[in-house]
This record gives structure tokens, C-alpha cells and sequence, in this order.
């Protein structure tokens, strides 16, 4: 099955920063790869998404990048803000047509203001 | 539009005793259903999934156990809860297979005490 690591497990920057978080994964037939923001004890919701058609994707302040010949994805903030701070999980699916959805195991990241 | 309810939101419960989780999905058709659990501070591990009414496939071996009575109902239980059993339980659903978002419930905090 699939395999997600996901780095750094924490990260701090100052408000206006950015922020990069890594994700690399196992299974070369994967083809999405969705972005979650966690706050607080509360649910995860989506925040971007990937499709392995294509190599960058940016809404706003927020971009996914996918390297499929390496196997990795990254989520970049830029211009962060306090608001940002939450736990942030990546994750693939298990080759196309799959059922799973196989998570990383989340990058805590604090906006210092 | 689709909603996911969960409940209940809290629980704390005795070891040995049993568990009973419910979610339920309105606004779809045949979703596929997810259990997932997070342990403090540790990502999101896939419990058991199901793609029909009846059809469950676990994808750990555990002390759990999951059901479908109805098209857009998930059940998450155990007979004797051990103190390992407590997390953040998130029921999540998806449209079809592939390169679709979960959606997820607001979760149950239990605590096995």
C-alpha cells in the first residue's frame, strides 16, 4: 500500500513569512494528492489539491507543487498570518481507482505574530 | 448540498466497556465511508472503509469493529474498550474512487479511562 512522509513534523515562522511543507510518497501509480488544514480539536477540511496532470497550483497565498518522477509534493504559504497556524496533513491515494486515501503524519505550524 | 454528522462529540468511557460510534451522511448516494483515527500527535491511520452497504474492509487489526446498516450510515464499535482505543475518531466520505476530497465529520474525542 501506500506510504506518505511528511516533513517537518513542526514548524515556527514569523507572521509574513513563508512556510514549506514536504511530502514524498511510495506508490508511482498515486494521482492526487489533497492538502488538509487542521485546527484545534476541530475537523480537517481541504485546502488545495493536485492532480498528477499537472505540476503547480496556486489559490491565493497557498501552492502545491508535485514532482511525480520524484515522488514528492509540497505546500508553500506565502505572506502567513496567525490565522495559518494549525496542524497540516498531506496525502496520496493509492493508485488510480482506489478507495484509500493515505495520510502523512502532519506538520504543526505556528505564525509567530 | 452534502452534510456528514457525527456523535457524539465527547465520550469517556471505563475500560472493558463498549463503544458505539454513528455517522451518517445526507445530501449523496452510495458514498464510500471512512473511519480514521488520530492518536495526540500522530496523523490520521485508516480504521476501516466501506464502498457499499455491508461491505467493510479494516485495514488494521484492532479491537474494533465497523458496520453499515444503511446506504449513508457508518458505525464505528468495540465490545471492551482498552485504554489504547483513545483518540480523535473522524468519520469521512468520498464520491467514487481516484482523485475525489474527503469530507470529514467534526469527530469524537474519546477517553478511555
Amino acid at each position: 500500500g501506500e506510504n506518505v512522509e511528511q516533513h517537518p513534523s513542526t514548524l515556527s515562522v514569523q507572521e509574513g513569512d513563508s512556510a514549506v511543507i514536504k511530502c514524498t510518497y511510495s506508490d508511482s501509480a498515486s494521482n492526487y494528492f489533497p492538502w488538509y488544514k487542521q485546527e484545534l480539536g476541530k475537523r480537517p477540511q481541504l485546502i488545495i489539491d493536485i492532480r498528477s496532470n499537472v505540476g503547480e497550483k496556486k489559490d491565493q497565498r497557498i501552492a502545491v507543487t508535485l514532482n511525480k518522477t520524484a515522488k514528492h509534493f509540497s505546500l508553500h504559504i506565502t505572506e502567513t498570518q496567525p490565522e495559518d497556524s494549525a496542524v497540516y496533513f498531506c496525502a496520496a491515494n493509492d493508485g488510480a481507482g482506489s478507495y484509500q486515501l493515505t495520510f502523512g503524519k502532519g506538520t504543526k505550524l505556528s505564525v509567530i505574530p | 448540498s452534502q452534510t456528514i454528522h457525527q456523535w457524539p462529540a465527547t465520550l469517556v468511557q471505563p475500560v472493558g466497556s463498549p463503544l458505539s460510534l454513528e455517522c451518517t451522511v445526507e445530501g449523496t448516494s452510495n458514498p464510500n465511508l471512512y473511519w480514521y483515527r488520530q492518536a495526540a500527535g500522530r496523523g490520521l491511520q485508516l480504521l476501516f472503509y466501506s464502498v457499499g452497504i455491508g461491505q467493510i474492509s479494516s485495514e488494521v487489526p484492532q479491537n474494533l469493529s465497523a458496520s453499515r446498516p444503511q446506504d449513508r450510515q457508518f458505525i464505528l464499535s468495540s465490545k471492551k474498550l482498552l485504554l489504547s482505543d483513545s483518540g480523535f475518531y473522524l468519520c469521512a466520505w468520498r464520491v467514487g474512487t481516484g482523485n475525489t476530497e474527503a469530507f470529514f465529520g467534526q469527530g469524537t474525542r474519546l477517553t478511555v479511562v
